[in-house]
């Protein structure tokens, strides 16, 4: 299994401002996913971050938008730029953990930041 | 249509009795199959994977069928503790990495 922690646990945002997100992970992981949960919704992911290379966004989401770093095996952050309210949601980490090419890996998710832009 | 469908709820279930609720899929691709738990205001956690065979665990049963593309979660003795939110997950595997889409969760509500 992994543990997860992200920072801010929880925000409250001014609109056209930006908020960075931090992950850290207990063990080296190849992959890490960040995931939106808007109210009363499912996941969707936002983006997947690999370490050493581009993080690779789903459709409807955009760099510019939501830069991601990864600069470590344990670390990433999420920024969420110029902050509208349509953005308040709950942000979370995710790392994928298991036998690599066996299809078997399991995600463990982060505590997640709960994130209200007014 | 949505790739991963679910009755959204809440099932409404008497303290001790069995519950059980599908989920369909959309994409005859997906490889693995998830179900997750989210209690309110908490992040997911894996409850059980869906293997082809079925599978146990506990008082919770899993099963899958490929050829109707749905996967299916039973709770047996329901506890008051197993009120929450179930999400189905599903996963693609893909050279760009794999891919996990969740269904927009199934709310249950055990009551005394």
């Amino acid at each position: 299994s992994a543990v997860i922690s992200q920072k801010p646990s929880r925000d409250i945002c001014q609109r056209g401002t930006s908020l960075t997100i931090q992950c850290q992970v207990d063990s080296q992981v190849t992959m890490m996913f960040w995931y939106r949960q808007q109210p009363g919704q499912s996941l969707t992911l936002i983006a997947t971050a690999n370490q050493g290379s581009e993080a690779t966004y789903e459709s409807g989401f955009v760099i510019d938008k939501f830069p991601i770093s990864r600069p470590n095996l344990t670390f990433s952050t999420l920024t969420v730029s110029n902050m509208s309210p349509e953005d308040s949601s709950i942000y979370l980490c995710s790392v994928e953990v298991g036998l690599a090419g066996v299809g078997t890996d399991t995600q463990y998710f982060g505590p997640g930041t709960r994130l209200t832009v007014l | 249509r949505k790739e991963v469908e679910q009755d959204p709820g809440p099932f409404n279930v008497p303290e001790g009795a069995t519950v059980a609720f599908n989920c369909t899929y959309s994409n005859s691709a997906s490889q693995s199959f998830f179900w997750y738990r989210q209690d309110c205001r908490k992040e997911p956690k894996l409850l059980m994977s869906v293997y082809s065979s079925g599978n146990e665990d506990g008082r919770f049963t899993a099963q899958l069928n490929r050829a109707s593309q749905y996967i299916s979660l039973l709770i047996r003795d329901s506890k008051l503790s197993d009120s929450a939110t179930y999400l189905c997950v599903v996963r693609v595997i893909k050279a760009a990495g794999n891919k996990l889409t969740f269904g927009g969760g199934t709310r249950v509500l055990v009551k005394p």
